[in-house]
């Protein structure tokens, strides 16, 4: 399977800040996802980065909030923006295809003090 | 140390025992359904996975069971060892024609293997 990093592994920001996550992967992938999870809980998808085009968006995230950047089929980007104490959690890059197990990346720790 | 598990329903077996981790998921739609490990500090890895037209699948000391009757998922562990403890994740998929494949994550499980 694919060899997914994700930088940084984890930060520690001051509310109002804005931080981007990176996730790069060692082959091309159709399909890369970004989720998070609240500490003690399951993941949530934020959204489906799309390459050459605006990302899709779940249920209660937007594009101002979690701006995403996918400008190949290697490597894309979370933007965590003007962030507050309640952004705290787990940010995770997955990558897969339609029917096949998406694989995961070790996350990226955020704490907002 | 993590924060993940800290609140999720708690399974503890004996080394050496058989584990079983249930699922119970939402969508009767769902067609493909995986189940993954989460060790501290790292990501979901992906542990075995089944799809609707089948009710059963068997890898290295891991079996999946799937009831489309009562919407239930199932895990079995055999013969397990302290490198099983972790967090245990189900996830269903729904797919759409010429859509991305979407994954909804169950709450988790976190299985405690003790000596």
């Amino acid at each position: 399977s694919a060899v997914i990093s994700q930088k940084p592994s984890r930060d520690i920001c001051q509310r109002g800040t804005s931080l981007t996550i990176q996730c790069q992967v060692d082959s091309q992938v159709t399909m890369m996802f970004w989720y998070r999870q609240q500490p003690g809980q399951s993941l949530t998808l934020i959204a489906t980065a799309n390459q050459g085009s605006e990302a899709t968006y779940e249920s209660g995230f937007v594009i101002d909030k979690f701006p995403i950047s996918r400008p190949n089929l290697t490597f894309s980007t979370l933007t965590v923006s003007n962030m507050s104490p309640e952004d705290s959690s787990i940010y995770l890059c997955s990558v897969g295809d339609t029917n096949q197990p998406q694989h995961f990346g070790d996350g990226t720790r955020l704490s907002i003090l | 140390g993590e924060s993940v598990g800290l609140h999720l329903p708690t399974l503890s077996v004996q080394e050496g025992d058989n584990s079983i981790i249930n699922c119970a998921y939402s969508n009767s739609a769902s067609d493909y359904f995986i189940w993954y490990k989460q060790e501290s500090g790292k990501g979901p890895q992906f542990i075995i996975d089944i799809r609707s037209n089948m009710d059963k699948r068997q890898g290295q000391r891991v079996t999946v069971l799937l009831n489309k009757t009562v919407k239930h998922l199932s895990l079995q562990i055999a013969a397990t060892q302290p490198g099983d403890s972790a967090v245990y994740f189900c996830a269903e998929n729904i797919s759409f024609t010429g859509t991305a494949s979407k994954l909804t994550f169950g709450t988790g499980t976190r299985l405690q293997v003790t000596l």
